[in-house]
């Protein structure tokens, strides 16, 4: 049972654009909702996270739009770079993100071309 | 300040033969973890630890057992290798106190069971 389900699994995005990667969960427990960034032959680096009270977070190029009603998320890049091109995991946990550990997507390969 | 080392980087094993994945966190972080990642999957969570003494399983705890004797340790055991165990391992940490609970991932650990 996928708890958090992730797309696209590949996007390719000229720079300057503004890729878009959403992901949807399916367990109203979830109270914490981290993006993840991995580049080739690195763990994953925390990039921007965001607790259901508030709809939108913003962190420099990066925004997290939140919907709980739809019990959607998704990720945009703003002025998206060749440094972004990277995987990006969306995740997912219960009781405010420690103890139980994360639920991880299936993760996009973003490619951002010069 | 290292953060989360993980040891061996690399290790090929023989069906059947045993090895243990070494964790150690220089943050005092209360909580860690062991991931692994296979493509296409995402990161799937193995076992984890809330504290020193205590262990609990995750998703696929499966043909894995752990131990968190000392606080900044967490070991991985696979008993008896499987071709199906082939992966990267990630473990994590994170801290109770951290009012974004970010999981700190180490470089990770590339197993091939042959």
């Amino acid at each position: 049972q996928q708890q958090v389900k992730q797309s696209p699994q590949s996007l390719i995005v000229q720079k300057g654009g503004i890729p878009i990667i959403n992901c949807a969960y399916e367990n109203t427990a979830f109270d914490y909702f981290p993006w993840y960034q991995q580049f080739p032959g690195k763990g994953p680096a925390l990039l921007i996270a965001i607790r259901p009270d508030v709809s939108e977070k913003k962190e420099g190029r990066f925004t997290i739009s939140f919907n709980k009603s739809a019990k959607q998320f998704s990720l945009h890049i703003m002025d998206s770079q060749p440094g972004d091109s990277a995987t990006y995991f969306c995740a997912a946990s219960m009781r405010g993100g420690g103890a139980d550990g994360l639920t991880f997507g299936k993760g996009t390969h973003l490619i951002i071309q010069p | 300040n290292a953060g989360v080392t993980q040891t061996p980087k690399f290790r090929v094993l023989k069906t059947g033969q045993s090895m243990t994945l070494l964790c150690a966190q220089d943050m005092n972080h209360e909580y860690m973890y062991w991931y692994r990642q296979d493509p296409g999957m995402g990161l799937r969570l193995i076992h984890y630890s809330v504290g020193e003494g205590t262990t609990a399983k995750g998703e696929v705890p499966d043909g894995y057992n752990v131990s968190r004797l000392k606080k900044q340790n967490f070991l991985l055991g696979l008993e008896s290798a499987a071709p199906s165990q082939t992966s990267v391992y990630f473990c994590a940490s994170s801290s109770i106190m951290t009012a974004n609970t970010e999981a700190f991932f180490g470089q990770g650990t590339r197993l091939t069971v042959v």
